[in-house]
């Protein structure tokens, strides 16, 4: 278990609707990552904030969004849905930049 | 444009075989560099490398870092089925510009 909690852990959806996942860092860790991987693809970076801020935005859609909040959680919210979102979305933590990430298990999205 | 390249793309080799995987980059600000195992779900850590030259090890993992060439390499001796894994390195880059981008990994399997 690495501390870093991501929910939902499946989501099914349609075309055209809105999801959100939410990711709780691990205790003291003030950075949050965002992870798209899809079928057999990499890990494609979309979005770093670290202590609320966002930090750094990878090629991330215009339909997603993301931020994280006071209690350091982070929500990254998906709009617009379409067929090609269908992915894993992880998200990871880490004390700052200096030190290893910790991922979560991942929320599996699928659109249909 | 940060640059990650990670090779072989894929390694198929036998139970107690030794292998090596590389990990070149090409980033600005260069802090370290951490390598990631993926089994089914999410990355877990097994090496940050920070300077040039110092080997790291864990049980028959080890890893290297050249920060002049910009290469990694991990090596893994007497592999088992459970070293059957997906394998990313990613670079870390100094704090202000957070784009953590991990390599397309090396599909290693084991063949028993």
């Amino acid at each position: 278990d690495s501390g870093v909690t991501q929910t939902p852990k499946h989501l099914i959806t349609a075309t055209g609707q809105r999801v959100t996942l939410r990711c709780s860092p691990r205790s003291g860790d003030l950075s949050v990552y965002w992870y798209q991987q899809s079928l057999d693809q990499g890990l494609q970076f979309l979005i770093h904030y670290y202590n609320g801020e966002e930090r750094a935005k990878g090629n991330i859609l215009e339909r997603f969004s993301a931020q994280q909040f006071p209690d350091l959680h982070s929500e990254l919210n998906l709009s617009s849905l379409e067929l090609g979102d269908s992915a894993l979305y992880f998200c990871a933590s880490s004390v700052g930049n200096a030190g290893e990430l910790f991922f979560g298990e991942g929320s599996r999205l699928t659109v249909l | 444009e940060d640059k990650v390249v990670q090779s072989p793309l894929s390694l198929v080799v036998h139970e107690g075989d030794t292998v090596t995987l590389n990990c070149s980059y090409e980033v600005t600000n260069f802090r370290s560099l951490l390598w990631y195992k993926q089994e089914k779900k999410a990355p877990t850590f097994l090496f940050m490398l920070t300077s040039s030259g110092i080997e790291k090890k864990s049980g028959r993992l080890s890893s290297i870092l050249d920060k002049k060439e910009l290469f990694s390499i991990l090596n893994i001796t007497a592999t088992q089925t459970g070293d059957s894994a997906v394998y990313l390195c990613a670079p870390r880059k100094d704090f202000g510009n957070e784009k953590l981008t991990f390599g397309t990994g090396t599909r290693l399997t084991i063949i028993p």
